[in-house]
This record gives C-alpha cells, sequence and structure tokens, in this order.
C-alpha cells in the first residue's frame, strides 16, 4: 500500500523567510499528488495539484507555489512567507489508477512569526 | 460554485449511542462522496466513501446515507466510543477531476 512521507512536522519561520516543505510517496506510480492547508478549526483548502512531473495546477491565488521534480516527490514552497501562510499542511495522493480515494500524509504545522 | 457543508459543529454523544454526522452539497454534478475522520494535529483518516449511483453503504459501525434529492450526505456511527470522538469531514468530488472539495467539519465529543 502506499505511503506518503512529510516533512518536518513542526515549523516555525520568520516573516519573510524562505520555505520549502518536502512530500515524498512509496508504494504507487504515477500518482496524482495535492497540497491541502488547513487554518486552526476549519476545513481542508486545496492549493496545488499535478497529474505528473513537472504539471502542476494552482487552485487559489497565493504566495506559494509548487514543484514535481520526480515521478513521488512533490514540493511546496514559498520566496518569502506571510503571516497569512501560519497552518497545517497536508500532501496527498490518489493512486491515479482510477481510484479517487485521496490519502493523506501526517501533515506539517507551519506558524510563521 | 461547489460547495459543501455541515449542518452542526459540533456533537456531543454519551458513549454507546448512535451519532449522525450531516452534510449538505450543493453541486448536482457530483457523483462522488467520501468521509474522513481527522485527529488533532494528523491528517484525516478515510472512513468510508459512496457514489451517486447508491443511496446507502454499510461500513463496520458506520454507514452513509445519500439523498440526491435534498443534496444532503449523513454519517451514521453505532454504539459511539471514546476513540470516535474527531473531527469529521465530507468531500465531494467535482466533475470527476480528482479534486475533493471539503466542508468546514463537526466535532464529535464522546462523553464517558
Amino acid at each position: 500500500s502506499q505511503t506518503i512521507h512529510q516533512w518536518p512536522a513542526t515549523l516555525v519561520q520568520p516573516v519573510g523567510s524562505p520555505l520549502s516543505l518536502e512530500c515524498t510517496v512509496e508504494g504507487t506510480s504515477n500518482p496524482n499528488l495535492y497540497w491541502y492547508r488547513q487554518a486552526a478549526g476549519r476545513g481542508l483548502q486545496l492549493l496545488f495539484y499535478s497529474v505528473g512531473i513537472g504539471q502542476i495546477s494552482s487552485e487559489v491565488p497565493q504566495n506559494l507555489s509548487a514543484s514535481r521534480p520526480q515521478d513521488r516527490q512533490f514540493i511546496l514552497s514559498s520566496k518569502k512567507l506571510l503571516l497569512s501562510d501560519s497552518g497545517f499542511y497536508l500532501c496527498a495522493l490518489t493512486p491515479g489508477t482510477g481510484n479517487e480515494k485521496l490519502f493523506f500524509g501526517s501533515g506539517t504545522q507551519l506558524s510563521v512569526l | 460554485g461547489e460547495s459543501v457543508g455541515l449542518h452542526l459543529p459540533t456533537l456531543s454523544v454519551q458513549e454507546g449511542d448512535n451519532s449522525i454526522i450531516n452534510c449538505a452539497y450543493s453541486n448536482s454534478a457530483s457523483d462522488y462522496f467520501i468521509w474522513y475522520k481527522q485527529e488533532s494535529g494528523k491528517g484525516p483518516q478515510f472512513i468510508i466513501d459512496i457514489r451517486s449511483n447508491m443511496d446507502k453503504r454499510q461500513g463496520q459501525r458506520v454507514t452513509v446515507l445519500l439523498n440526491k434529492t435534498v443534496k444532503h450526505l449523513s454519517l451514521q456511527i453505532a454504539a459511539t466510543q471514546p476513540g470516535d470522538s474527531a473531527v469529521y469531514f465530507c468531500a465531494e468530488e467535482a466533475d470527476s477531476s480528482y479534486k475533493l472539495i471539503f466542508g468546514s467539519g463537526t466535532r464529535l465529543l464522546v462523553r464517558p
């Protein structure tokens, strides 16, 4: 079965600093990959999704970007963090075999101070 | 636009009772729905799913009901246990796009 690795689990960054969150997956090939953000006590907002290497779709205009340099690697980045970028960031996948079930990683809690 | 929302932000039930968590959706073209459970500080976990060609699906202690006429989805948990305490999210898939739209969540509290 597929496994999603996200790190770090928690991160505290100053305003204006860069960001790089990495997500790697195992146990599946050609997955669809997603980045979601969850504000405290709120639902999940889709930020980016990717159906293949180098293919990124952005769902909302924002201060963040995503890249997929390898089939099983998905990176979330920012050049300059804002206070509003704080939140719980979740990487997720669908196996891409017609199975639409979304599997989530363990998340990264980002605090921008 | 598409939206998925929940009627009750917090639900408190007695241990052993049945729980019902409700969800409304607005996109009549959605054909796939999922319930997730999220414990504090963790990623959401899949509970159960249902397609629009069904109106009921059962799992272990959980049942999902879909009423397409009123665009309503519910999750029933039988014999609720303390370990069921979590936030529950419903989600719908928009137009087979592999993009799930999530509701805002309902917190389930189980009283001992």
